[in-house]
């Protein structure tokens, strides 16, 4: 169990750039769920996949932000366009089915100048 | 949707001193867990624990969902507690829905 895997661990993007993350779940996990984290707030819900179906997205997921799971192992979250206020860390996290314990990734950080 | 505050929001501890952090729900949840973050961000399990209580080493959590609140207990606190506690709650559905944490800084 080599835990959840998140690349880049850093990213510094100008401001109109594209970025992407990348997820690698816990083998197994069928679950995978991102979150945002900006300083000193909890993470935020932004999506939900089971297997590579997408279940489920917040509103903070505006048409900038697009997740995909194309086989249902490892994730990607883009983000067009980037603006200042994207700048944050970005939490992957998997689960298994039936289980509500959720493992998290060490997350990617964001900064937007 | 549901509220859940922590308090406090900030605590200094002495290394060796006990502390207790809580955690308020505004509506019925079908989970609750614990998590521990990291100076580099890492968030870590500490306890799943939608009610009752459990015991981790130094580490204690009760749930009364009832009441809907969650306290976390750290006894003889050591410098590597040092962080952010946050109190996370599922009412249903997959989202999970965090805290603002208690910032941790346990003094040597």
């Amino acid at each position: 169990d080599t835990g959840v895997s998140q690349d880049p661990r850093h990213k510094i993007t100008k401001r109109g750039q594209n970025v992407t993350f990348r997820c690698d779940p816990i083998s197994e996990h069928n679950r995978l769920y991102w979150y945002r984290q900006t300083l000193g707030q909890g993470p935020e819900f932004l999506t939900y996949f089971q297997n590579e179906a997408q279940l489920e997205k917040s509103r903070l997921l505006s048409d900038r932000f697009s997740a995909e799971r194309p086989k249902g192992s490892f994730s990607t979250l883009e983000i067009q366009r980037t603006e200042q206020g994207d700048s944050a860390m970005y939490l992957c996290a998997s689960s298994l089915p039936g289980t509500d314990t959720i493992y998290f990734g060490e997350g990617s950080w964001l900064t937007v100048v | 949707g549901i509220q859940v505050e922590q308090s406090p929001p900030d605590l200094i501890l002495q290394e060796g001193a006990n502390s207790t952090l809580r955690c308020n729900f505004s509506d019925s949840v079908n989970n609750l867990q614990w998590f521990h973050q990291n100076p580099w961000g890492q968030l870590i399990n500490l306890f799943y624990i939608p009610s009752g209580t459990k015991q981790n080493g130094r580490l204690s959590a009760t749930t009364v969902a009832t009441e809907r609140y969650s306290l976390l207990y750290i006894s003889s606190s050591q410098t590597t507690d040092s962080g952010v506690y946050f109190c996370a709650v599922n009412t249903g559905g997959f989202k999970t829905i965090f805290g603002a944490g208690t910032r941790l800084f346990v003094k040597a």
